[in-house]
């Protein structure tokens, strides 16, 4: 099975600043991997497929990089909006896996 | 619109059953993997189980083989999960998802779960 480890767990930020999370596999999972964000008591979105790929209507300001078995989810410019956690998750293979999640606070 | 929304949870006692159901629209279903995923509270997102889109093939996170079973209706467009033998550890909010080429999207808002006597 692959597991996913992110860190930071938590993170806190201002608005405006650019902040990075580290998603690394125990295998290479080539580019599967996938970043959500979730806020309180709502659903996950897909922000970034394919490691690099920007979903239809996610803000520039999110991008994505890496392959194999380190990836890292960028936001350049906080935004209010922004403050949630997010989670990577790795579809190379079966049973599916999803990081521990990063918390994104205001500072 | 793309969307998938589910029903069918609520309180069921330790060793009960509960089958949860999804209604997607806006997609060609048959076409289409799903996906139930699972978070409880406090915690993060846990993958459940998926079926292909033809019903041929499923798979499950090893936490609920035997227990858990995914199935679909492609003629009514819906999901379903049947879960028996709960435990206090399957407490979640169960989301039923898309799933698009190995991404997840879109997700349903969820359906909560809450074993206890």
């Amino acid at each position: 099975d692959i597991q996913l480890t992110q860190s930071p767990s938590f993170l806190s930020a201002s608005v405006g600043d650019r902040v990075t999370i580290t998603c690394r596999a125990s295998q290479g999972i080539s580019s599967s991997l996938a970043w959500y964000q979730q806020k309180p008591g709502k659903a996950p979105k897909l922000l970034i497929y394919g490691a690099s790929t920007l979903r239809s209507g996610v803000p520039s300001r999110f991008s994505g990089s890496g392959s194999g078995t380190e990836f890292t989810l960028a936001i350049s410019s906080l935004q209010p909006e922004d403050f949630a956690t997010y989670y990577c998750q790795q579809y190379k293979s079966y049973p599916i896996s999803f990081g521990q999640g990063t918390r994104l606070e205001i500072k | 619109e793309v969307q998938v929304v589910e029903s069918g949870g609520g309180l069921v006692q330790p060793g009960g059953s509960l089958r949860l159901s999804c209604a997607a629209s806006g997609f060609t279903f048959s076409n289409s993997a799903m996906t139930w995923v699972r978070q409880a509270p406090g915690e993060g997102l846990e993958w459940v189980a998926s079926i292909e889109r033809d019903g041929n093939k499923q798979y499950y996170v090893d936490s609920v083989k035997g227990r858990f079973t995914i199935s679909r209706d492609n003629a009514r467009n819906s999901l379903f999960l049947q879960m028996n033998s709960l435990t206090a550890e399957d407490t979640a909010v169960y989301y039923c998802a898309k799933v698009t080429g190995g991404p997840i999207d879109p997700w349903g808002q969820g359906t909560l779960v809450i074993v206890s006597s």
